[in-house]
């Protein structure tokens, strides 16, 4: 699976976007991109996921590069509540001793301030 | 609402004296998950249950078991604890294997050991 590298920490303003980066650069082409929120002593919480095309739910915006070879995390209107550990996880679609385990990297720690 | 229960939400368990939680959901996946999260670490993964087939993660040591009597629940048996395990529990389940399909999980239960 491919390894990401997400910078360990970050801070924001409130009602600023968040822009979370993660890079990607041995990602395989049946890799989605994951993204995973895990506020304190709480269980992580699905956000997004890609393949390739940028996609928006109601709660970020995932845009990945054209090589696929990183992607960004958009929080447009960062609130308090948004202070987590944000994880980037690499999964492949199927095949190998990974298919279908989330595996967490070490994720950056989002600090939004009033 | 349909969800992930883990129960109790605190444990405070001896050292060596056979612990058990448990996890329960209503959402009706075929897969279960349990990962362990010591302090200021990502979750990693234990085991999993495909339906009644269990996967064991190859590092995870012979002290933790894993019971699923029914599709709902799923319990985590931590044989002798040591003061090593005392960590956040997570369960989390996920319908199927794909990758399309997101991780629910539960709010853990954060075992202590005396």
């Amino acid at each position: 699976d491919a390894k990401t590298t997400q910078p360990p920490s970050m801070d924001c303003a409130e009602g600023r976007a968040a822009n979370l980066p993660c890079n990607h650069s041995t990602i395989s082409g049946n890799e989605y991109v994951y993204w995973y929120r895990q506020i304190h002593s709480q269980g992580p919480q699905y956000i997004i996921h890609g393949l390739k095309n940028n996609e928006t739910n109601e709660m970020a915006s995932l845009i990945i590069t054209e090589d696929r070879k990183s992607s960004t995390l958009i929080l447009p209107h960062a609130t308090l509540r948004d202070t987590a550990v944000y994880y980037c996880i690499a999964l492949p679609e199927g095949g190998g001793t990974s298919y279908g385990k989330l595996t967490f990297g070490q994720g950056t720690i989002l600090t939004v301030h009033p | 609402d349909a969800m992930v229960i883990q129960n109790p939400r605190y444990q405070v368990t001896q050292f060596g004296k056979p612990v058990t939680l448990s996890c329960s959901q209503t959402l009706n996946h075929n897969v279960m998950y349990w990962y362990q999260q010591k302090s200021s670490q990502a979750p990693k993964l234990l085991f999993h249950y495909y339906d009644k087939d269990f996967n064991n993660e190859a590092d995870t040591p012979d002290n933790f078991q894993s019971r699923r009597p029914n599709t709902s629940f799923c319990f985590l048996d931590i044989r002798s604890p040591g003061l090593g395990d005392a960590a956040m529990y997570l369960c989390a389940t996920s319908r199927e294997y794909f990758v399309t399909i997101g991780y629910t999980f539960g709010s853990g239960t954060r075992l202590t050991v005396v």
